[in-house]
């Protein structure tokens, strides 16, 4: 069975720090990567996507894939209290000739002033 | 990105009553849809994922007589569920995948919707 492992947290982190959220994943094949936040009651919003080994930025925040060791990791930097929420992470796993995405149980960052 | 609207956000209903959840891909055609639950403080559940003109294939431990799964159209999946109890109370969300390549195409959420059965 495919898996997608993150720690539950929650990670605290205080106001300006950089905050690193990791996710290892089972699947050697997988090619593609996505971290989605969601904030309490509501639905999940997809933040960043990887596809190549390296790192990949946009504004804040970093993400950062190593396919040999297979974990996939995002770093938020100048972290703020509105940062606080569950960061999920997703890797499409193939099944029956399609892809389903696998989700990660996400990791609940707090960001305290 | 793409919208996906969940109808209604939440609703209450009782017990042994059933309850139609509507996900509408606003601006593009789904031809996969796929439907979670979440429990408080717990991750995201595959049900189910939805294909435009036939039957959705469930995840193993659902049941697919209780969560009525239809996608008649491109732009339209909806949930069922029936003889809804409290231990269906839960967060239910739908998310829809434009055409592409599955591997590298994000799936773009709905608001979720909150059933609570008394």
């Amino acid at each position: 069975q495919k898996e997608v492992e993150q720690n539950s947290g929650p990670l605290s982190v205080p106001e300006g720090a950089i905050a690193s959220l990791n996710c290892t994943y089972s699947d050697r094949g997988s090619q593609s990567f996505f971290w989605y936040r969601q904030y309490s009651g509501k639905s999940p919003e997809l933040i960043m996507f990887i596809y190549s080994n390296g790192d990949k930025e946009d504004g804040r925040f970093t993400a950062q894939l190593n396919k040999a060791s297979q974990y996939v990791s995002l770093l938020i930097r100048d972290s703020q209290p509105s940062d606080s929420a569950t960061y999920l992470c997703a890797v499409p796993a193939a099944s029956g000739g399609s892809y389903i995405p696998t989700f990660g149980r996400g990791t609940s960052l707090i960001v305290h002033p | 990105g793409a919208v996906v609207s969940q109808h209604p956000s939440r609703v209450i209903c009782k017990s042994g009553t059933s309850v139609k959840i509507e996900c509408r891909s606003l601006d593009f055609q789904a031809t996969t849809m796929f439907w979670y639950r979440q429990f408080p403080k717990q991750s995201l559940m595959l049900m189910a994922t939805s294909n435009e003109g036939s039957k959705a294939t469930y995840e193993q431990g659902v049941e697919k007589d209780k969560f009525l799964i239809n996608h008649a159209s491109l732009t339209l999946s909806t949930l069922t569920v029936t003889s809804a109890h409290p231990e269906d109370s839960s967060f239910y969300i739908c998310s829809a995948r434009p055409p592409g390549l599955d591997r590298d195409t994000e799936a773009f959420f709905g608001q979720g919707t909150r059933l609570t059965v008394v």
